[in-house]
This record gives structure tokens, C-alpha cells and sequence, in this order.
């Protein structure tokens, strides 16, 4: 079967770090994307990993485990504006239309 | 550049009456997707289209729901008969091979 697992909701102080969490399980793996969406708005693409290792932009990191199915969004310096859903996807197969999207982690970032 | 562009961006119709939902993907995009989001299931695809041509449909949930692609710059989903149970929103997404999708601002889709 295929299945992504996030948190439902996790809560971090301005200024931190949070970790988000992504396991799958899917027949086939051909990369994986972290997407941001604000309440309200449309998912907004944040990084993509097909390779085991770190991926840095900026103030955010993606990871990736192939062999555990897993990976993680690292967030630093959190910023009141980073307070939005974070979806985990990933790439079935071998072709582009088979995006399989977790539900998405609400973060909440308090002062 | 224009992203994707999506109508209408608020629907608030009847059960039973047939409702459009309207995509204009980017221009020189080849795959443009159809997605449906609610808080039980999450971001859900419905089916995607390559070149214009419908690839994967298995999304779609029922006979009520269809997709066209006439032309590479437009692509429609309807509803008909709409249900209750169709209230959510509904997402468009283009990209060309490879690279990131990019996500219309979607319609709000609410069925009385």
C-alpha cells in the first residue's frame, strides 16, 4: 500500500528550531517534495530530495533516508510567518503525475 | 509571469446542479493536475494530464466527476450532479517534466 505519515500539529517559539517529521511507505520512490501552505492559500514548493543526504536553503533544510522511508523539514530561526501547514510528498514511480501528499503538519510559531 | 490561474475562486451552488471548475495552467507547462482538499483527507489528485491527454484518472471519485483538455492553455473539472459530500477545494497545478508543481489559488467549493 502506499502511506505517508506526518504529525498532526506541532507548536515552536519564535526564534527556534523545529524538526517535521515524514515517513512513506509507497510502491516505487522517484523523489520527495516538502511544500508550505498558508491557510487560505495555495501549497507553495519548498525543497525536493531523490538523494539520501541534507538539502540546505536558507533558513530551511530538507532530509532524506531512502532506505528508512523517512525525511524531515528543518526550520530555523523560526519567524511568526512560518506559522502554516507543511506538506510532505512524494514522487511514485516514474512518472511526475504520481504525487502522493501527506495531510500536512499545522505549525503554530508563538512569540 | 502569470502562474497558474484558476476560476471561479468561490462556488456556492445547489445539490444537484452541474458545476465547472475552471484551470489555465503556465504557459509551456506539459502536465497540469487536478487536486481536491479537504481536512479529513488531505490533498488529494484526481487525475493529471500529459500534453493534453488525460493520463491517470483513478483519482476521480465517481462517474459524477469529469475532466476535459482541449487545448494545451485550459482544462476544465465538472461536477454533475453536485453533492454535499463534493464541498471542498479544488486545486490545479502545472509543471513542466521534472520540476516542481506550481498550485493555482484554487476554488472554494461549497455545496448546499
Amino acid at each position: 500500500g502506499q502511506n505517508i505519515d506526518q504529525p498532526t500539529e506541532m507548536t515552536a517559539t519564535e526564534g527556534a528550531i523545529v524538526q517535521i517529521n515524514c515517513t512513506y511507505q509507497t510502491s516505487g520512490f522517484n523523489g520527495l517534495f516538502w511544500y508550505q501552505q498558508h491557510a487560505g492559500e495555495a501549497p507553495t514548493f519548498l525543497s525536493y530530495n531523490v538523494l539520501d543526504g541534507l538539502e540546505e536553503k536558507g533558513r530551511f533544510s530538507s532530509f532524506l533516508s531512502r532506505s528508512k522511508g523517512y525525511s524531515y523539514l528543518l526550520l530555523k530561526e523560526l519567524q511568526m510567518k512560518d506559522s502554516a501547514s507543511y506538506l510532505c510528498a512524494v514522487i511514485r514511480g516514474g512518472s511526475q503525475g504520481n504525487l502522493i501528499f501527506g495531510k500536512g503538519t499545522k505549525l503554530s510559531v508563538k512569540p | 509571469d502569470a502562474g497558474v490561474i484558476q476560476s471561479p475562486r468561490h462556488e456556492v451552488t445547489e445539490m444537484g446542479q452541474e458545476v465547472t471548475l475552471r484551470c489555465k495552467p503556465i504557459s509551456g507547462h506539459d502536465y497540469l493536475f487536478w487536486y481536491r482538499q479537504t481536512m479529513m483527507r488531505g490533498l488529494e489528485l484526481l487525475i493529471y494530464f500529459n500534453n493534453n491527454v488525460p493520463i491517470d484518472d483513478s483519482g476521480m471519485p465517481e462517474d459524477r466527476f469529469s475532466a476535459k483538455m482541449p487545448n494545451a492553455s485550459f482544462s476544465t473539472l465538472k461536477i454533475q450532479p453536485s453533492e454535499p459530500r463534493d464541498s471542498a477545494v479544488y486545486f490545479c497545478a502545472s509543471t513542466e517534466g521534472g520540476q516542481p508543481q506550481h498550485f493555482g489559488d484554487g476554488t472554494r467549493l461549497s455545496i448546499l
